[in-house]
């Protein structure tokens, strides 16, 4: 069974760094591409990256370019997002998320966790 | 990118009624690749539909999925008490993926 629990979310200033780290087990880790996606108050889901299941390709949404980066460890079945000049906007839970297909980039997230909260408040 | 505008923004249903979502996209979505989520509050997000009418695994046959092009719609038969919750549409047709602005399905 597929579970995936996020970490790391807490209360940091305006201007301050992060990393968020999702822990994946009940699957192949390294045989799937991840995503990470978030939701901020009152708002829609928006996602934010992916990473293959390799590694070898990441891409980002341009709202977060240069400021989020995703990244993966395989050898720990971890997923991570660094976030860096965190602005209040960016104050949401955020949610890993596994990609139905393996070895494909596919897009379909069939496994989410629950999620963690990221609140940017001075 | 794709822009996805869901449809109402909040439904009011009685258990058993019909429940019926729309999500409009701005531009075509190659190969239906159109999927829904389940969005309860505490809990991880459940993908519904994929493909825009193919059911995930362990959904039960209330729930379909159906449209092309730009219209869409998750329709829910009959209600059940559990399937009260926002309901999230995707696109993953092209990049970047984008989600709707979801409909909430509350207890009338």
């Amino acid at each position: 069974q597929v579970q995936l629990v996020e970490s790391g979310g807490v209360v940091v200033q305006p201007g301050g760094s992060l990393r968020l780290s999702c822990a994946a087990s009940g699957f192949s880790f390294d045989t799937y591409g991840m995503h990470w996606v978030r939701r901020a108050p009152g708002k829609g889901l928006e996602w934010l990256a992916f990473i293959r299941y390799d590694g070898s390709h990441t891409s980002h949404a341009d709202s977060v370019k240069g400021r989020l980066t995703i990244s993966r460890d395989n050898s720990k079945n971890t997923l991570y997002l660094q976030m860096n000049s965190l602005r209040p906007e960016d104050t949401a839970v955020y949610y890993c998320a596994k990609d139905q297909e393996g070895r494909i980039d596919d897009g379909v997230m069939d496994g989410w966790g629950k999620g963690t909260t990221v609140t940017v408040s001075s | 990118e794709i822009v996805l505008t869901q449809s109402p923004g909040t439904l009011s249903l009685s258990p058993g009624e019909r429940a019926t979502l729309s999500c409009r996209a701005s531009q075509t979505i190659t190969g239906s690749y159109l999927a829904w989520y389940q969005l309860k509050p505490g809990q991880a997000p459940r993908l519904v539909i994929y493909g825009a009418s193919r059911r995930a695994t362990g959904i039960p046959d209330r729930f379909s999925g159906s449209g092309s092009g730009t219209d869409f719609t998750l329709t829910i038969s009959r209600l059940e008490p559990e399937d009260f919750a926002v309901y999230s549409c995707q696109q993953y047709g092209s990049s970047p993926l984008t989600f709707g602005g979801g409909t909430k399905v509350e207890i009338k």
